[in-house]
C-alpha cells in the first residue's frame, strides 16, 4: 500500500491550459504539502497545509493554489499554465513536521 | 536566499570508499536536520536525521556529523556499494510543523 500517491505521474499540456494533481496520503499524518523540483533538482516549497492553517510559500504565483477536501487529500490546481511551470512536482506529509514521506511525483511538461 | 547551502554538487567513489556530503545553514532557528537519499524517477525518502543536541547519530552505515557553533552538518556513507549511487539532499527545519528547507543536492555515484 502506497503511503504517500500522486496522480498523474506524466503530464503533458499546452501553454494557457488549466490543470490539476491529486494526492493522497495513508499514513494519518497531520499536515501535507507541495514541493517543486527544478530542472537542476532542487526542491522549494510551495504550501504546507494541515486541518488548520494554509501557509503559502509568497513566491508561488497565485495561479498555484492547494485545495483539501479532507485531512487524507491535498490536491493542486494549476491556472493559466506557462512554460516555466515545467518540472517534478512531489506531494509528502509529515506528523508534527517529522518523519516527511514523500511521493512518486508528477513530471508537468508545458509546451 | 538559499539558507542551505550543500557540497559538493557531484561526487564519485569506487566502492567501499566513505563518502561525505557537507551542509551549511544560516537560520540558528533551524532545530531539525534530516538527509534524504532519491533516485531517478522517485520521491526523496528519509534516510537518517538529527537534533541540534547531539553531535553524531550512525543508522547502518549512514552518519550524521553534527557542529553546532560552525553550523554545519554532514553525511558519511561508510563502506559505500553501487547501490548507494542516486542524489542526496540535506534540509532544515525550524519546529514541528513547519516546512524543510532543502540544500541543493549531490549526485552520488558509486563505481563498482
Amino acid at each position: 500500500d502506497t503511503a504517500v500517491s500522486q496522480t498523474p505521474k506524466y503530464l503533458v499540456t499546452q501553454m494557457g491550459n488549466d490543470k490539476s494533481i491529486k494526492c493522497e496520503q495513508n499514513l494519518g499524518h497531520d499536515t501535507m504539502y507541495w514541493y517543486k523540483q527544478d530542472s537542476k533538482k532542487f526542491l522549494k516549497i510551495m504550501f504546507s497545509y494541515n486541518n488548520k492553517e494554509l501557509i503559502i510559500n509568497e513566491t508561488v504565483p497565485n495561479r498555484f493554489s492547494p485545495k483539501s477536501p479532507d485531512k487524507a487529500h491535498l490536491n493542486l490546481h494549476i491556472n493559466s499554465l506557462e512554460l516555466g511551470d515545467s518540472a517534478v512536482y512531489f506531494c509528502a506529509s509529515s506528523q508534527f513536521g517529522y518523519g516527511y514521506t514523500f511521493g512518486s511525483g508528477t513530471r508537468l511538461t508545458v509546451v | 536566499q538559499q539558507q542551505v547551502k550543500q557540497s559538493p554538487q557531484s561526487l564519485i567513489v569506487q566502492k567501499g570508499g566513505i563518502p561525505i556530503i557537507n551542509c551549511a545553514y544560516e537560520n540558528t532557528a533551524f532545530d531539525y536536520f534530516p538527509w534524504y537519499q532519491q533516485f531517478p524517477g522517485k520521491g526523496p525518502a528519509l534516510l537518517i536525521a538529527i537534533r541540534p543536541d547531539v553531535s553524531e547519530k550512525k543508522e547502518g552505515r549512514f552518519t550524521i556529523s553534527f557542529n553546532k557553533s560552525a553550523k554545519q552538518f554532514s553525511l558519511h556513507i561508510m563502506d559505500s556499494q553501487p547501490g548507494d549511487s542516486a542524489t542526496y539532499f540535506c534540509a532544515a527545519s525550524k519546529g514541528g510543523g513547519n516546512m524543510l528547507t532543502f540544500g541543493g543536492g549531490t549526485r552520488l555515484m558509486v563505481k563498482p
